[in-house]
């Protein structure tokens, strides 16, 4: 079946703007996850769901970012007021139920620069 | 807390040789432990993992990595490189009960024909 999958691939965006990041995970998988991936860095987790809410949101680095996975399936990583030090790769993953020796399915990412 | 220490940020090796990919990590319990793989523009994907049993845990792509408590290591191993396995590699820890893995920063392999 399908992966993961992630659009845009890659967004230029200014200082000061708003952007949206969408994620569409492996279709029945409740659980899914946001990464970040700085430049020569491994990724760092940002927030997991489980279906609708967020469980764990404790890796976002500040109230500019909030995400949003209103049905359980498709989520959307929001971040207001973009600043030069979001930029990265923004990396989402599921897996089928969140549970610690799951494996993690990894979207391609999209590439957000903020100029 | 959990964290991984890959200490090389590249490694070059020749097709056909043999390759090992140092990964440390720092946890005080017995650690779940993975391999990830990264590809140009492309998602990481899982080679192997370690939860518990059998130290030497053989993945995908002729890839086998061994877990050393000892040593707090798990290091990746391939009897011979191809050029397709050019590409990034991560090592991550994780813990009983999380569900999010700590990844190391990462090295870079490169293959030379």
């Amino acid at each position: 079946g399908a992966g993961v999958s992630q659009t845009p691939s890659n967004k230029v965006t200014e200082k000061g703007k708003y952007v949206e990041l969408r994620c569409d995970p492996i279709s029945g998988h409740t659980a899914l996850y946001w990464y970040r991936q700085s430049l020569g860095q491994g990724p760092e987790f940002l927030i997991y769901f489980q279906g609708t809410g967020a469980a764990d949101d404790s890796g976002l680095p500040n109230d500019r970012f909030f995400a949003v996975r209103p049905e359980g399936s498709v989520s959307t990583l929001k971040i207001q007021r973009t600043e030069r030090g979001d930029s990265a790769v923004y990396l989402c993953a599921s897996s089928l139920a969140g549970l610690d020796q799951e494996t993690q399915y990894f979207g391609p990412g999209t590439r957000l620069l903020v100029l | 807390a959990q964290s991984v220490t890959q200490p090389d940020i590249h490694i070059t090796v020749s097709e056909g040789a043999s390759l090992e990919l140092r990964c440390n990590y720092s946890y005080g319990a017995t650690p779940y432990l993975f391999w990830y793989v990264q590809s140009p523009g492309q998602g990481l994907q899982l080679l192997l993992k370690y939860f518990s049993g059998d130290t030497l845990v053989q993945g995908i792509k002729g890839f086998e990595a061994e877990f050393k408590r000892s040593q707090s290591s798990f290091n990746l191993r391939k009897p011979s490189v191809h050029w397709s396995d050019a590409a990034e590699y991560f090592c991550a820890v994780g813990a009983q009960g999380s569900y999010i893995p700590t990844f190391g920063r990462g090295t870079s392999l490169i293959v030379h024909p």
